[in-house]
């Protein structure tokens, strides 16, 4: 299994800002992600997180609206950049852990972003 | 592109008795998993039971089991026994050779 711990654990935010999530695991894994839950909602992937690489996002999100770090094997970071009341939602890290048929994506506690 | 539906949006299940949450998803792969997650109030996503496609024998993890329908793509979860702290979100999640698809979540009420 893998733990995973996120920062902060809840923001307020004016619009128009930008807020930098972390995310850290507890041992080495090869595949990250980040995903969104609006309120109410199911989760939705936003991008994997690839080490050493430029993230691989979905449909519906662009870079230079969530920028992905992934300097190494057990850290990630989501920037919400140029934030607006849209944007105010649950984010979640998962990460990949296990091996071969035990694989299975674990989840950190989310970050609840309020953007005002 | 894989989906997953879940088509009960609320269900209510008194304590100490059993409650099924159903689950049907499309997919053309041949070869993936599936999950059963929990979401508390606390929002921390807690893995329930998982099922390999391969496998004909359904997964079963203490009070938790599926019944796992390959032909029908359907996947249901049993909770025997309910209990208070059974009380969630529950969603249900598919994975071949991308990240987790999530069906839209069963709310989970027990009544003591």
């Amino acid at each position: 299994s893998a733990v995973i711990s996120q920062k902060p654990s809840r923001d307020i935010c004016q619009r128009g800002t930008s807020l930098t999530i972390q995310c850290q695991v507890d041992s080495q894994v090869t595949m990250m992600f980040w995903y969104r839950q609006q309120p109410g909602q199911s989760l939705t992937l936003i991008a994997t997180a690839n080490q050493g690489s430029e993230a691989t996002y979905e449909s519906g999100f662009v870079i230079d609206k969530f920028p992905i770090s992934r300097p190494n094997l057990t850290f990630s970071t989501l920037t919400v950049s140029n934030m607006s009341p849209e944007d105010s939602s649950i984010y979640l890290c998962s990460a990949l852990a296990g091996q071969g048929a035990r694989e299975t994506q674990y989840f950190g506690p989310g970050t609840r972003l309020l953007v005002l | 592109a894989q989906t997953v539906t879940q088509s009960q949006p609320e269900m209510s299940v008194q304590e100490a008795e059993t409650v099924t949450l159903s689950c049907t998803y499309d997919t053309s792969e041949s070869d993936y998993y599936l999950f059963w997650y929990k979401q508390p109030p606390s929002r921390q996503m807690i893995l329930v039971i998982r099922q390999e496609a391969y496998k004909q024998q359904n997964a079963t993890e203490n009070r938790f089991s599926v019944n796992f329908q390959k032909a029908a793509k359907s996947f249901s979860l049993k909770i025997s026994d309910s209990q208070l702290g059974d009380a969630a979100m529950y969603f249900c999640a598919f994975s071949g050779n991308t990240p987790l698809v999530f069906g839209k979540g069963t709310r989970l009420s027990v009544i003591a």
